[in-house]
């Protein structure tokens, strides 16, 4: 069955770094892949997508990567800030209805 | 209207009562998908609606558990005879085109959730 792995439960890291999540999936070949933020008390909000044709997706300060090879995609927010922590969840899809991870929860410390 | 609405946003039930909880997807979007979040979990895929094709419900966990969408628009996801394994947030979110649209046109809009607490 498809299977979804976001490498970190919970990520913290100081104001002003770059926060990299990964996204591992198994099982499938997708044929794009979104990234979504989740607030607490809130439902998620998309940010990103990227198909599997482009290497790299950026829009301001994040950027995504998909690598079909290593059933890998990367997430990257530069230059960091309080207000980028949230639960960040990662959903590669096709022609299914979207599966996504189970997040990592991303705190930037001041 | 301007975005993904669900009602009520919480609800406290007993054991064994049956409850709907409402979805007003955006405006022209023809796809519909409900999920459920249990606390400190990712998101579980219950059913999927795409225009007048017949709902994909392979996410549904019981029979106790339905959904229609009616006109194209509104859905109601009913639990029946609810158990306390139950409680979670039921979050709804529409897309313009669903799967068979592109990428693009199944970015998903959600609502904020029916926070569902069964005593």
């Amino acid at each position: 069955s498809q299977k979804i792995e976001q490498n970190s439960e919970a990520l913290n890291i100081q104001e002003g770094k770059t926060a990299t999540l990964t996204c591992n999936y198994t099982n499938y070949s997708p044929a794009y892949l979104q990234w979504y933020r989740q607030d607490p008390g809130r439902g998620p909000v998309f940010l990103l997508l990227i198909r599997e044709n482009e290497k790299e997706k950026r829009k301001e300060r994040l950027k995504v990567t998909f690598d079909t090879t290593l059933k890998q995609s990367l997430f990257h927010i530069t230059a960091s800030q309080p207000a980028d922590s949230a639960t960040y969840l990662c959903a590669p899809s096709g022609n299914t209805p979207l599966v996504f991870g189970k997040g990592t929860r991303l705190s930037v410390i001041a | 209207g301007a975005g993904v609405s669900q009602s009520p946003s919480n609800k406290v039930t007993e054991k064994g009562k049956d409850v709907e909880l409402r979805c007003d997807p955006i405006s022209g979007h023809t796809a519909l998908y409900w999920y459920r979040q249990s606390l400190g979990q990712g998101l579980e895929f219950l059913i999927y609606f795409q225009g007048n094709s017949a709902p994909d419900k392979s996410g549904l966990p019981s029979d106790r558990f339905s959904a229609e969408r009616t006109g194209g628009s509104v859905s109601t996801l009913t639990i029946q005879r609810t158990q306390q394994e139950d409680s979670a947030v039921y979050l709804c979110a529409s897309s313009f085109a669903g799967t068979s649209g592109g990428a693009s046109k199944n970015i998903q809009y959600f609502g904020a959730g029916t926070r569902l607490s069964v005593l």
